[in-house]
């Protein structure tokens, strides 16, 4: 399966800035999506990361708040803007599918952000 | 209604037994499921998935999928210590992205 490398894998930031995650795919990946885990909660996914197009938003995520690029098959960024402390929670990049066709995803080891 | 829905427990076993974990789901158009455990402080990692109905067995665990129940259930045997973990089951709805249950929090005690 793929590997990811995310970052930062953590940060602590003030309310009203915004902060940048990373994620690099070792090899050329199709689908990559983000999904934040808040604190005691699962999995929610924010959106999906497009190659070449506009990232297409979930129920409750637009794309003022989380801009996404896509600028290759390999990479992404996520951008949790002009934060506050509800924005407090783990980032989580991720890609799908594997060599039998099959929507497994892997994930990064995630970004934990705290807004004081 | 959730669309994947999982007891939050904590589901207690002691060592040894078999930890069973349940999830259901409420869009008949999912065919692909997956359990993932999820440490404390770590990300997801992918321990079974299942895509037709019956048991699918690895080493000490087996899951189930019943699409007419819409259920699917995750037996670990011979339990760990290590064991110890949240389970998500993560159903694929047909967005290319999972949906992913609140999770089971077991405890395997010694």
């Amino acid at each position: 399966s793929a590997v990811i490398s995310q970052k930062p894998s953590r940060d602590i930031c003030q309310r009203g800035t915004s902060l940048t995650i990373q994620c690099q795919v070792d090899s050329q990946v199709t689908m990559m999506f983000w999904y934040r885990q808040q604190p005691g909660q699962s999995l929610t996914l924010i959106a999906t990361a497009n190659q070449g197009s506009e990232a297409t938003y979930e129920s409750g995520f637009v794309i003022d708040k989380f801009p996404i690029s896509r600028p290759n098959l390999t990479f992404s960024t996520l951008t949790v803007s002009n934060m506050s402390p509800e924005d407090s929670s783990i980032y989580l990049c991720s890609v799908g599918g594997d060599s039998s066709g099959a929507n497994v995803l892997t994930f990064g080891a995630g970004s934990r952000l705290t807004v004081l | 209604q959730k669309e994947v829905e999982q007891n939050s427990g904590p589901l207690s076993v002691p060592e040894g037994a078999i930890a069973s974990l349940n999830c259901t789901y409420s869009d008949r158009v999912s065919q692909s499921f997956f359990w993932y455990r999820q440490y404390s402080g770590k990300s997801p990692e992918l321990i079974m998935s299942i895509y037709s109905n019956g048991d699918k067995e690895d080493g000490r665990f087996t899951a189930q999928l019943n699409k007419a129940s819409q259920y699917v259930s995750l037996l670990i045997r011979d339990s760990q210590p290590s064991d110890s973990a949240t389970y998500l089951c993560a159903a694929d709805t047909g967005r290319r992205a999972l949906t992913f249950g609140s999770g089971t929090r077991l405890q395997v005690q010694p």
